[in-house]
């Protein structure tokens, strides 16, 4: 099952303009990561947050974290049009191990 | 870093026939590897944690007489698709997390997928 949804569905943006990704989750969680996916690929990973962290930066993306409203933001600056890809956040629930995905946002940033 | 490698990247199968994919850890043991499916345009859904020396665990409403996983080393597992139909036609990936690692994310390696069209 998934942990949680996340909003937009999709996101078209001109090249150049910011994007911004919200994730929400429903249990506890230790971390929450952000992978990207392009079309019919595997999944990378791009960042990860722990649970006593509220903001981090890597080069172009900017998470955030609020553990009380159990949602995260997922910010990529200066959008190019090889960002175009699938955007998903993921956690481990509770005692679990595995990862549980959020609902992904299909991003296009239009050249 | 972890790599975890996928075959086959594409397959296109026969309804009624089975077919195998398998997940390698390259460069590192993972006791524990999972499985997932992916529709188009949706999100990753976890099928079964497959333990290495002990039966897979499969989420609710995953038939574990279809989907046979065997986890037999350290480093491989595989998923057999068995008398597969066209709506099982879908993205299968795998993960595997090393064991006592904690990398960037905290060990999570992801395969780079199985498309599999059932005709």
């Amino acid at each position: 099952s998934q942990q949680g949804e996340e909003d937009p569905q999709a996101l078209s943006i001109q090249e150049g303009e910011n994007a911004t990704m919200n994730c929400s989750y429903k249990t506890s969680i230790n971390n929450l990561q952000w992978y990207r996916q392009n079309s019919g690929r595997g999944l990378v990973h791009l960042i990860l947050i722990r649970s006593n962290e509220r903001e981090k930066h890597s080069g172009r993306l900017r998470v955030t974290l609020d553990t009380s409203k159990k949602s995260s933001s997922l910010l990529i600056t200066a959008s190019r049009a090889a960002d175009t890809a699938s955007y998903f956040c993921a956690t481990v629930p509770g005692s679990a191990r595995q990862l549980t995905f959020g609902s992904g946002t299909q991003l296009t940033v239009l050249p | 870093g972890a790599v975890v490698s996928q075959h086959p990247s594409r397959v296109i199968c026969k309804s009624g026939t089975s077919v195998k994919i398998e997940c390698r850890s390259l460069d590192f043991q993972a006791t524990t590897m999972f499985w997932y499916r992916q529709f188009p345009k949706q999100s990753l859904m976890l099928m079964a944690t497959s333990n290495e020396g002990s039966k897979a665990t499969y989420e609710q409403g995953v038939e574990k007489d279809k989907f046979l996983i065997n986890h037999a080393s350290l480093t491989l597992s595989t998923l057999t698709v068995t008398s597969a139909h066209p709506e099982d036609s879908s993205f299968y990936i795998c993960s595997a997390r090393e064991v006592g690692r904690s990398g960037a994310n905290y060990g999570y390696t992801f395969g780079s997928g199985t498309r599999l069209t059932v005709v």
